[in-house]
């Protein structure tokens, strides 16, 4: 069964300094894999997406992560955090199917 | 990506009752999908709605107390039944298109609290 993995409930960095924010998955077949952010009483937005194409995946808004299979990870980073960055980030992950799994997020907190 | 709308934005229930939110999308897409972030979770999939056919729920949740219409390739409703304070939940619409990578885009969500 597919199941992701966030290993941080919470982060805090100050600004311009980089962020990472760790995600594991786990899965039989080639999946696809994704970040999401939900900024306060907002919706869902699709950051990026990995779907067996490039391993290094860019996103909006300066983000990007990276497939590692033999790591089994999707970690998103970004070189330079800026104040709006602060929200909640959720890994998902999909095995060719439209149900997507989500993650338990990662509250990004930006300090000035 | 596509433009979706929800309705209501929030509201304030009381127990017994029964509430329906609606999602519209500005294009016509192939699947639409239901879930529920309770506070402070994160999100857990309802059902999967098809034009057409009937929804398909996912473990936990059944279609006595989550009810899902969807007459057109636009549109669909979700109504929470006989609600309880644990039903007080963000309900998030999403849409996909068969084909499109599995891409799913979220509506702004229905924040219910239910007293």
């Amino acid at each position: 069964a597919q199941s992701v993995t966030q290993l941080d409930s919470h982060v805090s960095v100050s600004e311009g300094t980089p962020v990472l924010l760790r995600c594991n998955y786990s899965s039989s077949y080639s999946p696809s894999l994704f970040w999401y952010v939900q900024h306060p009483n907002k919706g869902l937005q699709l950051l990026l997406k990995y779907t067996s194409a490039a391993t290094l995946v860019k996103g909006i808004n300066g983000f990007e992560a990276e497939f590692k299979k033999s790591e089994t990870s999707f970690h998103l980073t970004k070189p330079s955090a800026h104040m709006s960055d602060a929200a909640e980030y959720f890994c998902v992950v999909s095995e060719n199917t439209d149900k997507l799994i989500f993650g338990t997020g990662t509250r990004l907190q930006v300090f000035p | 990506s596509a433009v979706i709308s929800q309705k209501p934005s929030r509201d304030i229930c009381q127990r017994g009752t029964s509430l329906t939110i609606q999602c519209q999308v500005d294009s016509q897409v192939t699947m639409m999908f239901w879930y529920r972030q309770q506070p402070g979770q994160s999100l857990t999939l309802i059902a999967t709605a098809n034009q057409g056919s009937e929804a398909t729920y996912e473990s936990g949740f059944v279609i006595d107390k989550f009810p899902i219409s969807r007459p057109n390739l636009t549109f669909s409703t979700l109504t929470v039944s006989n609600m309880s304070p644990e039903d007080s939940s963000i309900y998030l619409c999403s849409v996909g298109r068969t084909g499109v990578q599995e891409t799913q885009y979220f509506g702004p969500g229905t924040r219910l609290l239910v007293l």
